[in-house]
């Protein structure tokens, strides 16, 4: 199976702040990745997909990147909405895998 | 608007049976892929299982091959997961998911709200 490792595990940063999550995939996946967020009590969304695409409806603030095999969301301007859960997740190869979640709050 | 409504959870004991239900709306069912991803209380999102759109192919994760089937029914828009056998570590919730294809890259695009399922004597 394909492991995600996610970090940091937890996060606390301020409004407006830069904010930045990371995967690392255990082999190769190509842009096969996505990113979902998770706000308390709710279904996870979409963010987005093919490592680098946002999702309909995603505020421009977040955004996707890739470099070898680790994955960065980067959100630009951290608002209180974005508080929640974001995990990514490889669909290249079954079973597809999550990584273990950040939990982003305010500071 | 698409909507993935889940019905079926409740409490079991373990061993016992439990079959999901997900009624779909504002999409045509028979076009898309379905899936069933879980979430333990307090734990992170854990894939479960794959149907294909004609049903013709299903995935399964390894813990629960055997136990657990999933299956569909177009003419009814509906998806269903069959959980027998059920242990303390299937308690979760249960999300239908949808399966779009963007870009040529697989996505669960449209969850429900979930479905509460907790094994225990």
């Amino acid at each position: 199976d394909i492991q995600m490792t996610q970090s940091p595990a937890s996060l606390s940063a301020s409004l407006e702040e830069i904010v930045t999550i990371t995967c690392q995939a255990s082999q190769d996946i190509g842009n096969w990745l996505a990113w979902y967020q998770q706000k308390p009590g709710k279904s996870p969304q979409l963010l987005i997909y093919g490592a680098t695409s946002l999702a309909d409806g995603v505020p421009s603030r977040f955004s996707g990147s890739r470099s070898g095999t680790q994955y960065s969301l980067k959100i630009s301007r951290l608002q209180v909405e974005d508080i929640g859960i974001y995990y990514c997740l490889q669909a290249y190869s079954a079973p597809w895998t999550f990584g273990g979640g950040t939990k982003l709050e305010l500071k | 608007e698409v909507q993935l409504v889940e019905s079926g959870g409740g409490l079991v004991q373990p061993g016992r049976s439990m079959k999901l239900s997900c009624a779909a709306s504002g999409f045509t069912f028979s076009n898309y892929g379905m899936a069933w991803v879980r979430q333990a209380p307090t734990k992170g999102l854990e894939w479960v299982a794959t149907i294909s759109y004609d049903g013709s192919s299903t995935y399964y994760r390894d813990s629960v091959k055997g136990r657990f089937t999933i299956s569909r029914d177009n003419a009814k828009s509906t998806l269903y997961l069959q959980m027998n056998s059920l242990r303390s570590e299937d308690t979760a919730t249960y999300y239908c998911t949808r399966i779009e294809q963007l870009s040529h890259y697989y996505v669960m695009d449209a969850w429900g709200q979930g479905a509460s399922v907790t094994v225990s004597s």
